[in-house]
Protein backbone atom coordinates (compact mmCIF):
# COMPACT_ATOMS: atom_id res chain seq x y z
CA UNK A 1 0.00 0.00 0.00
CA UNK A 2 1.35 3.55 -0.81
CA UNK A 3 1.22 5.99 1.82
CA UNK A 4 1.22 8.31 -0.37
CA UNK A 5 -0.81 8.48 -3.46
CA UNK A 6 0.44 11.10 -6.19
CA UNK A 7 -1.75 12.03 -9.33
CA UNK A 8 -1.79 11.45 -12.28
CA UNK A 9 1.48 9.66 -12.65
CA UNK A 10 1.21 10.89 -16.20
CA UNK A 11 0.90 14.25 -18.01
CA UNK A 12 0.98 15.78 -21.07
CA UNK A 13 -0.03 19.08 -21.92
CA UNK A 14 0.41 22.34 -24.05
CA UNK A 15 2.13 25.10 -23.24
CA UNK A 16 -0.24 27.84 -21.49
CA UNK A 17 -2.09 25.17 -20.23
CA UNK A 18 -3.11 24.81 -16.19
CA UNK A 19 -2.85 21.52 -14.42
CA UNK A 20 -2.45 20.23 -10.69
CA UNK A 21 -0.99 17.22 -9.29
CA UNK A 22 -2.64 15.61 -6.31
CA UNK A 23 -0.72 14.15 -3.18
CA UNK A 24 -3.27 11.95 -0.99
CA UNK A 25 -2.62 10.08 2.40
CA UNK A 26 -4.97 8.69 5.21
CA UNK A 27 -2.33 9.55 7.44
CA UNK A 28 -1.16 12.82 8.85
CA UNK A 29 2.01 14.36 8.25
CA UNK A 30 4.38 16.79 10.43
CA UNK A 31 5.34 18.17 6.85
CA UNK A 32 4.82 17.79 2.84
CA UNK A 33 7.59 18.50 0.24
CA UNK A 34 7.60 19.10 -3.30
CA UNK A 35 10.18 18.28 -5.57
CA UNK A 36 11.26 18.21 -9.25
CA UNK A 37 13.84 16.04 -10.32
CA UNK A 38 15.77 15.96 -14.13
CA UNK A 39 16.65 12.72 -15.44
CA UNK A 40 20.48 11.54 -13.46
CA UNK A 41 20.00 14.06 -11.29
CA UNK A 42 18.87 14.44 -7.09
CA UNK A 43 15.73 16.13 -6.44
CA UNK A 44 15.36 19.84 -5.73
CA UNK A 45 12.76 21.26 -3.20
CA UNK A 46 10.61 23.12 -4.82
CA UNK A 47 8.69 24.11 -1.34
CA UNK A 48 7.67 23.02 2.07
CA UNK A 49 4.51 23.39 3.70
CA UNK A 50 4.03 22.42 7.20
CA UNK A 51 0.12 24.39 8.23
CA UNK A 52 -2.61 22.84 7.78
CA UNK A 53 -4.32 24.99 5.07
CA UNK A 54 -0.99 26.96 3.78
CA UNK A 55 -0.79 28.11 0.99
CA UNK A 56 2.49 28.91 -0.91
CA UNK A 57 3.58 30.33 -4.28
CA UNK A 58 6.73 30.22 -6.44
CA UNK A 59 5.72 32.22 -9.57
CA UNK A 60 3.46 30.29 -11.54
CA UNK A 61 3.29 27.10 -9.12
CA UNK A 62 0.60 27.14 -6.00
CA UNK A 63 1.26 24.89 -3.83
CA UNK A 64 -1.63 24.23 -0.36
CA UNK A 65 -1.98 22.00 2.28
CA UNK A 66 -4.78 20.67 3.26
CA UNK A 67 -6.43 21.44 6.29
CA UNK A 68 -5.82 18.03 7.74
CA UNK A 69 -2.14 17.64 6.60
CA UNK A 70 -3.10 14.86 5.02
CA UNK A 71 -2.95 15.87 1.40
CA UNK A 72 -1.25 18.39 -0.88
CA UNK A 73 -1.69 20.03 -4.05
CA UNK A 74 0.86 21.53 -6.90
CA UNK A 75 -0.89 23.91 -9.26
CA UNK A 76 1.25 25.05 -12.13
CA UNK A 77 -0.64 28.11 -14.38
CA UNK A 78 0.48 28.31 -17.99
CA UNK A 79 3.13 25.69 -18.29
CA UNK A 80 5.60 25.84 -20.25
CA UNK A 81 7.93 23.67 -21.48
CA UNK A 82 10.42 24.25 -19.75
CA UNK A 83 8.20 22.93 -16.70
CA UNK A 84 8.87 19.66 -18.12
CA UNK A 85 10.01 16.86 -15.15
CA UNK A 86 9.63 14.51 -12.63
CA UNK A 87 7.74 16.23 -10.12
CA UNK A 88 7.43 14.47 -6.35
CA UNK A 89 5.59 14.93 -3.11
CA UNK A 90 7.06 13.34 -0.04
CA UNK A 91 6.37 13.73 3.27
CA UNK A 92 7.72 13.07 7.07
CA UNK A 93 5.09 11.43 9.52
CA UNK A 94 7.59 13.13 12.17
CA UNK A 95 9.53 16.12 12.24
CA UNK A 96 13.23 14.93 11.68
CA UNK A 97 12.13 11.45 10.33
CA UNK A 98 13.10 9.89 7.01
CA UNK A 99 10.76 11.55 3.70
CA UNK A 100 7.99 8.64 2.08
CA UNK A 101 7.82 9.65 -1.60
CA UNK A 102 4.80 9.48 -3.49
CA UNK A 103 5.18 7.75 -6.86
CA UNK A 104 5.97 10.55 -8.93
CA UNK A 105 3.92 13.16 -11.72
CA UNK A 106 6.27 12.95 -14.91
CA UNK A 107 5.36 15.96 -16.88
CA UNK A 108 5.43 16.85 -20.13
CA UNK A 109 4.55 20.44 -21.83
CA UNK A 110 5.08 20.81 -25.65
CA UNK A 111 5.04 23.96 -27.16
CA UNK B 1 24.16 27.15 1.32
CA UNK B 2 22.57 23.59 1.77
CA UNK B 3 24.76 21.35 -0.85
CA UNK B 4 25.30 17.80 -0.96
CA UNK B 5 27.78 15.91 -2.94
CA UNK B 6 28.06 12.81 -3.88
CA UNK B 7 30.97 10.50 -5.39
CA UNK B 8 31.47 8.90 -7.64
CA UNK B 9 28.57 10.65 -9.65
CA UNK B 10 28.75 7.23 -11.96
CA UNK B 11 29.96 3.92 -11.30
CA UNK B 12 30.42 0.48 -13.38
CA UNK B 13 31.82 -2.58 -11.38
CA UNK B 14 32.02 -6.19 -12.23
CA UNK B 15 29.87 -8.62 -10.30
CA UNK B 16 30.89 -9.59 -6.90
CA UNK B 17 33.18 -6.39 -5.79
CA UNK B 18 32.22 -4.06 -3.43
CA UNK B 19 31.63 -0.23 -4.21
CA UNK B 20 31.54 2.40 -2.03
CA UNK B 21 29.51 5.90 -2.01
CA UNK B 22 30.10 9.08 -0.31
CA UNK B 23 27.28 11.71 0.72
CA UNK B 24 29.03 14.88 1.56
CA UNK B 25 27.27 18.16 3.28
CA UNK B 26 29.55 20.76 2.40
CA UNK B 27 28.37 23.70 3.88
CA UNK B 28 25.91 22.19 7.14
CA UNK B 29 26.57 19.58 9.51
CA UNK B 30 24.03 16.52 9.17
CA UNK B 31 23.12 14.46 12.49
CA UNK B 32 21.25 12.09 10.24
CA UNK B 33 21.40 11.14 6.84
CA UNK B 34 19.36 9.28 4.39
CA UNK B 35 20.08 6.66 1.10
CA UNK B 36 17.21 6.26 -1.17
CA UNK B 37 17.35 3.81 -4.06
CA UNK B 38 15.85 4.79 -7.07
CA UNK B 39 15.23 2.83 -10.54
CA UNK B 40 14.36 3.75 -14.04
CA UNK B 41 10.65 5.67 -14.03
CA UNK B 42 10.17 4.96 -10.20
CA UNK B 43 9.89 6.98 -7.16
CA UNK B 44 12.65 7.08 -4.10
CA UNK B 45 12.57 4.21 -1.90
CA UNK B 46 13.99 4.91 1.48
CA UNK B 47 16.82 2.34 2.13
CA UNK B 48 18.07 3.35 5.33
CA UNK B 49 18.82 5.94 7.82
CA UNK B 50 22.17 6.96 8.95
CA UNK B 51 22.74 8.95 11.84
CA UNK B 52 26.08 9.86 13.49
CA UNK B 53 28.00 7.70 15.61
CA UNK B 54 25.55 5.21 16.03
CA UNK B 55 24.20 2.41 13.66
CA UNK B 56 21.94 2.38 10.16
CA UNK B 57 18.21 1.76 11.22
CA UNK B 58 17.37 -0.34 7.54
CA UNK B 59 14.42 -0.30 6.08
CA UNK B 60 12.50 -3.97 5.44
CA UNK B 61 14.10 -5.72 3.20
CA UNK B 62 17.07 -3.99 2.97
CA UNK B 63 19.71 -6.32 3.69
CA UNK B 64 22.31 -4.70 6.16
CA UNK B 65 25.34 -6.86 5.57
CA UNK B 66 24.65 -5.85 1.56
CA UNK B 67 24.18 -2.31 2.11
CA UNK B 68 26.82 -0.88 4.48
CA UNK B 69 26.43 2.34 6.17
CA UNK B 70 28.99 4.17 8.05
CA UNK B 71 28.52 7.51 9.26
CA UNK B 72 31.46 8.37 11.01
CA UNK B 73 31.21 12.47 10.95
CA UNK B 74 28.69 15.01 11.07
CA UNK B 75 29.39 16.20 7.33
CA UNK B 76 30.20 12.59 5.71
CA UNK B 77 28.48 9.22 5.73
CA UNK B 78 29.42 6.25 3.31
CA UNK B 79 27.19 3.52 1.78
CA UNK B 80 29.20 0.27 0.39
CA UNK B 81 27.19 -2.17 -1.82
CA UNK B 82 28.96 -5.44 -1.15
CA UNK B 83 29.52 -8.58 -3.18
CA UNK B 84 27.17 -6.23 -5.68
CA UNK B 85 25.43 -8.17 -8.38
CA UNK B 86 23.20 -6.90 -11.79
CA UNK B 87 20.50 -6.64 -9.33
CA UNK B 88 21.77 -3.93 -7.84
CA UNK B 89 22.14 -1.70 -10.53
CA UNK B 90 20.30 1.54 -9.59
CA UNK B 91 20.52 5.03 -8.97
CA UNK B 92 21.53 6.02 -5.56
CA UNK B 93 20.71 9.09 -4.10
CA UNK B 94 21.49 10.64 -0.07
CA UNK B 95 19.73 13.84 1.50
CA UNK B 96 21.30 15.16 4.32
CA UNK B 97 19.30 16.84 7.34
CA UNK B 98 20.54 19.73 9.12
CA UNK B 99 21.48 19.70 12.70
CA UNK B 100 18.82 21.69 14.42
CA UNK B 101 16.24 21.98 11.31
CA UNK B 102 13.75 19.04 11.36
CA UNK B 103 11.58 19.92 8.40
CA UNK B 104 14.69 20.23 5.97
CA UNK B 105 16.20 17.61 3.79
CA UNK B 106 18.71 18.27 1.01
CA UNK B 107 19.43 15.86 -1.79
CA UNK B 108 22.84 14.95 -3.79
CA UNK B 109 23.16 14.81 -7.47
CA UNK B 110 22.79 11.02 -7.24
CA UNK B 111 25.11 7.99 -8.10
CA UNK B 112 24.62 5.63 -11.21
CA UNK B 113 25.65 2.40 -10.25
CA UNK B 114 26.03 -0.39 -13.21
CA UNK B 115 26.80 -3.92 -12.33
CA UNK B 116 28.01 -6.12 -15.05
Amino acid sequence: TQLLEQSPQFLSIQEGENLTVYCNSSSVFSSLQWYRQEPGEGPVLLVTVVTGGEVKKLKRLTFQFGDARKDSSLHITAAQPGDTGLYLCAGARQAGTALIFGKGTTLSVSS
Amino acid sequence: GAVVSQHPSRVICKSGTSVKIECRSLDFQATTMFWYRQFPKQSLMLMATSNEGSKATYEQGVEKDKFLINHASLTLSTLTVTSAHPEDSSFYICSARPTGRDNEQFFGPGTRLTVL
